[in-house]
C-alpha cells in the first residue's frame, strides 16, 4: 500500500505558467482533498471531492481547478500561476464522509515556488 | 469570524515530563475535534479523534480532552521523548460535511 502518493515533490514556475500537481491514492478512499499551507496560516482546503465525477470549492479556490475521473486520482491545475500561489500543498485522502472514518492520509507534499 | 487557535510559541520540555497543548475554537459547532502530528517536510499524520459526546480518549501515552462548554480540546504527551519533537495540529469539521478546518500548529521541542 503506497497511501497517498503525490508528485512532484518540488517545483519552480515561473509567473503565469500552468502545471497539475498529481494526487492519486490506493485505498480506495471516496474522499479526497487538497490544502495548501503557508507559514503562520496554517492548512487551508482548496478543493475536495466527495466522489468520482463530484468536485467542490473550500476555502481558497481561487486559480486552481480540480476533476475527479477515477476513484484513485485528484488533480490540482493551477491555471495561470501567481507568487501568491508559491506554497507547500499536500493531497489528502480519507474513507468516506460519516465521523467514524474521516482519519485523513495525507501526501507527503509538492513544494511549490513561483518566480 | 471562525477561529481556530493553537499557540504559536514553541513548547520546550523536558524529558520524562507531560506536555500539554491546547486547541482553542471559536464560532464552530464541530461533532469531532481530530489531532494531527507533523515532522519537518513530511505530511500531517493522523493521531486521535474524539466526538463532541466524549470527554477524554487516550492512546499509549497520547492523551486528549474536549470540552464543549469551553470551545476547547486539551492534547497531552505523557513520558515525554525527543522522538516525539514535532508541531501538533488540530482539526475539526469546520467547513460542514465534515470538511477538515485545521489550527496553525504548536510545535513541541522535548530536550533530552
Amino acid at each position: 500500500n503506497a497511501g497517498v502518493t503525490q508528485t512532484p515533490k518540488f517545483q519552480v514556475l515561473k509567473t503565469g505558467q500552468s502545471m497539475t500537481l498529481q494526487c492519486a491514492q490506493d485505498m480506495n478512499h471516496e474522499y479526497m482533498s487538497w490544502y495548501r499551507q503557508d507559514p503562520g496560516m496554517g492548512l487551508r482546503l482548496i478543493h475536495y471531492s466527495v466522489g468520482a465525477g463530484i468536485t467542490d470549492q473550500g476555502e481558497v479556490p481561487n486559480g486552481y481547478n480540480v476533476s475527479r475521473s477515477t476513484t484513485e486520482d485528484f488533480p490540482l491545475r493551477l491555471l495561470s500561476a501567481a507568487p501568491s500561489q508559491t506554497s507547500v500543498y499536500f493531497c489528502a485522502s480519507s474513507q468516506g464522509l460519516r465521523e467514524w472514518n474521516t482519519e485523513a492520509f495525507f501526501g507527503q507534499g509538492t513544494r511549490l515556488t513561483v518566480v | 469570524s471562525q477561529k481556530i487557535e493553537q499557540n504559536s510559541e514553541a513548547l520546550n520540555i523536558q524529558e520524562g515530563k507531560t506536555a500539554t497543548l491546547t486547541c482553542n475554537y471559536t464560532n464552530y459547532s464541530p461533532a469531532y475535534l481530530q489531532w494531527y502530528r507533523q515532522d519537518p517536510g513530511r505530511g500531517p499524520v493522523f493521531l486521535l479523534l474524539i466526538r463532541e459526546n466524549e470527554k477524554e480518549k487516550r492512546k499509549e501515552r497520547l492523551k486528549v480532552t474536549f470540552d464543549t462548554t469551553l470551545k476547547q480540546s486539551l492534547f497531552h504527551i505523557t513520558a515525554s521523548q525527543p522522538a516525539d519533537s514535532a508541531t501538533y495540529l488540530c482539526a475539526l469539521d469546520g467547513y460542514g460535511n465534515n470538511r477538515l478546518a485545521f489550527g496553525k500548529g504548536n510545535q513541541v521541542v522535548v530536550i533530552p
